[in-house]
């Protein structure tokens, strides 16, 4: 099973508003990160988290901010954001200690429309 | 800094024409390439990893193939379901990042 969960599949915000993105995966695997995609064009890595621990943060805003309550639940907490800020917003996950692996799953993604 | 290209950037095909996609990259220390599928408005999706030069993964109609410079991925005998956009991408060992390229969007025309 390579299953990623990501809830909810579909968000419309007001730049007001406040909000999270849910992503969910079982594989045991013990790094979670968060993608955004705008239409066309490649996923653009925002966020690492590596044994529950922020490992990379591609200098995103402020805006958004992620949790990693456990290794298998991975948040994205949206506040004030700006309608340029309308994406899939994707998670992945790995096992990062294999060697010669790594492969990052992807879930479904959550497509986030900031009016 | 890591670098992937991706030609073409669309391709439209008969069902049955067989073809190629070409990712060349660079890369500080090669620690895998992958391919992904990626079907519109979802996830992409994981097709193979390769590892070092000469490898080659198959899976179906497809089939990865890597030298020290690019990988290609071959079509044989497309079917229209087959249609998406394949992502390429690198990563450097020490690095949990992937490099993306633009992707291929492949058309299978019936």
């Amino acid at each position: 099973d390579t299953e990623v969960t990501q809830t909810p599949k579909h968000l419309v915000m007001g730049m007001t508003n406040k909000k999270s993105l849910k992503c969910e995966q079982h594989m045991g695997h013990r790094a979670m990160y968060w993608y955004k995609q705008k239409a066309k064009k490649p996923p653009e890595l925002m966020f690492v988290y590596s044994y529950e621990k922020l490992s990379i943060n591609e200098s995103v805003p402020s805006r958004f901010s992620p949790e990693c309550p456990n290794s298998s639940l991975l948040n994205l907490h949206l506040h004030a954001l700006q309608p340029e800020d309308s994406a899939l917003y994707l998670c992945a996950s790995s096992h990062p200690d294999r060697l010669a692996k790594n492969i990052q799953y992807f879930g479904a993604g959550t497509r986030l429309s900031v009016l | 800094e890591d670098q992937v290209t991706q030609s073409p950037e669309a391709l439209r095909l008969q069902e049955g024409e067989s073809s190629s996609l070409n990712c060349s990259y660079t890369v500080s220390g090669l620690r895998g390439l992958f391919w992904y599928r990626q079907d519109p408005g979802k996830g992409p999706e994981f097709l193979f990893t390769l590892y070092s030069a000469g490898e080659e993964k198959e899976k179906e109609r497809l089939k990865a193939t890597l030298t020290k410079k690019e990988s290609f991925l071959h079509i044989t005998a497309p079917k229209p379901e087959d249609s998406a956009t394949y992502l390429c991408a690198v990563q450097a060992f020490g690095n949990e990042k992937l490099t993306f390229g633009t992707g291929t969007r492949l058309t299978i025309i019936p």
